[in-house]
């Protein structure tokens, strides 16, 4: 079974600085990625994703994404962050094969300092 | 404007109470799933459907209930049997594409909490 690790529940960034949250998967063949938020209360939002071609993702609200196939990794940054960007970031997988179920990370949680 | 809508926002049940979350789509999309979510948990799949009058089970199953008796709908009951039913419980959906391609996003609605008093 595939498994989905974000490391730290919990990020805190300065406004302006980096954002970095980092994502690695378990699967021995190169899953779909996505990253999505989460503001409270409300559903899930995508991102970017990952699928197939160039392994540099650019998404929505200035985020982008590597994948590392050599390091079955996905993690999720933006040059400067914005007060705005203080949310919930879920990382997640599917399988290639046939079938569309994915497999979530626990979450982290970024909380931007003015 | 497309979406998934989902009601009620916030429910309160008693115990040993059945209750049925509302979860509808105007997306034209075949998938439809179901997803509970706990602080720190992340999300869990509960059930999911593929096409319409046929589902399966996620990874947390039990104390839970659906039916998809039609493309854009698909409710989901809590029944009394669920031990911990206090959480937000989210439905997405999603649309393989033309080509087949399970590579889609999953769109989600806008949860509903729900409360065991």
């Amino acid at each position: 079974a595939q498994s989905v690790t974000q490391l730290g529940s919990h990020v805190s960034v300065s406004e302006g600085a980096l954002v970095l949250l980092r994502c690695n998967y378990s699967s021995s063949v190169p899953p779909y990625l996505f990253w999505y938020v989460q503001y409270p209360n409300q559903g899930l939002q995508l991102l970017l994703k990952y699928t197939t071609g160039a392994t540099l993702v650019k998404g929505i609200n200035g985020f982008e994404a590597e994948f590392k196939k050599s390091e079955t990794s996905f993690h999720l940054t933006k040059p400067s962050a914005h007060m705005s960007d203080a949310a919930e970031y879920f990382c997640a997988v599917r399988p290639q094969a046939a079938g569309n179920k994915l497999t979530f990370g626990g979450g982290t949680r970024v909380l931007v300092k003015p | 404007d497309g979406g998934i809508t989902q009601s009620p926002k916030y429910l309160f049940r008693k115990e040993g109470q059945n209750v049925t979350l509302s979860c509808e789509q105007n997306l034209n999309h075949d998938a439809m799933y179901w997803y509970r979510q706990d602080p720190g948990q992340g999300l869990r799949l509960i059930y999911y459907s593929q096409i319409v009058n046929d589902f399966q089970k996620g990874d947390i199953a039990e104390g839970y209930s659906v039916s998809r008796e039609k493309k854009e709908s698909f409710p989901l009951t809590v029944t009394s049997a669920q031990k911990n039913p206090t959480a937000f419980y989210l439905c997405a959906s999603s649309d393989p594409g033309t080509s087949g391609s399970w590579g889609n996003e999953q769109f989600f609605g806008p949860g509903t909490r729900l409360t065991v008093l």
